[in-house]
């Protein structure tokens, strides 16, 4: 299973693009990369999946580069509610094995 | 309403005292699983069932145990807790379809102290 490493925190202000990066340097080929949000005391809530290059849905963007070590949730123009806790995972989504949500990044937005 | 529901959502019990957490869906997914969350730890995954009668253990699975006898239900079973399993319990489950395991969906959580 591919580990991923994020930041602990980071802080924005209201409007600004908020962009987390997740590195993930064993990442394997039939590995996704898939982010999830969660909220104090609720239940981590899908936001985007991904394989390669560019992903775009209505609420985030992520981008892959080439050799797929890393990847960036980006978040357009941040508000109060996405204060929440943000995980990157790596899994062969047809293997059906454990997951590993690791630590996530936590990020705080200010008015 | 598609939903994963536990019960109970808050529970105090003491050292040794068998309990269940209940975990159930109505998304008729294949994939269920069960984590649990502590301060600074992030998410771990204690077991995970593919399918009825198919389970295996995650990341931390020592103290638990699971069984599925029915697609929709997951139960997590702490035969003799201890104060080190207070936490904050997560079911989940998604659906396998032609074998690719899709998007999780997070119950609202079982805040369990054991004294």
């Amino acid at each position: 299973l591919a580990k991923t490493t994020q930041p602990i925190s980071m802080d924005s202000y209201e409007g600004q693009e908020v962009n987390i990066t997740c590195s993930h340097n064993n990442i394997a080929t039939n590995d996704y990369i898939t982010w999830y949000q969660q909220f104090p005391s609720q239940g981590p809530r899908f936001i985007i999946q991904g394989y390669k290059t560019k992903v775009t849905n209505e609420v985030a963007s992520l981008f892959i580069p080439a050799d797929r070590k890393s990847s960036t949730l980006s978040l357009p123009r941040v508000s109060l509610s996405d204060t929440a806790v943000y995980y990157c995972l790596v899994g062969d989504r047809g293997a059906g094995t454990a997951l590993i949500f690791g630590k996530g990044t936590t990020l705080s937005v200010s008015s | 309403e598609a939903q994963v529901t536990q019960n109970p959502r808050y529970l105090i019990t003491v050292t040794g005292k068998k309990l269940t957490v209940t975990c159930s869906q109505n998304m008729n997914h294949e994939y269920m699983s069960w984590y649990r969350q502590d301060p600074g730890l992030g998410l771990r995954q204690i077991y995970y069932s593919m399918n009825v009668e198919v389970t295996d253990k995650g990341d931390v699975p020592e103290g638990y145990k699971v069984s599925r006898k029915e697609k929709r239900n997951f139960p997590l079973i702490l035969e003799s807790p201890s104060p080190n399993q207070t936490s904050l319990y997560f079911c989940a489950s998604s659906p396998w379809t032609s074998g690719v395991t899709d998007t999780q969906y997070f119950g609202p959580g079982t805040r369990l102290t054991v004294l």
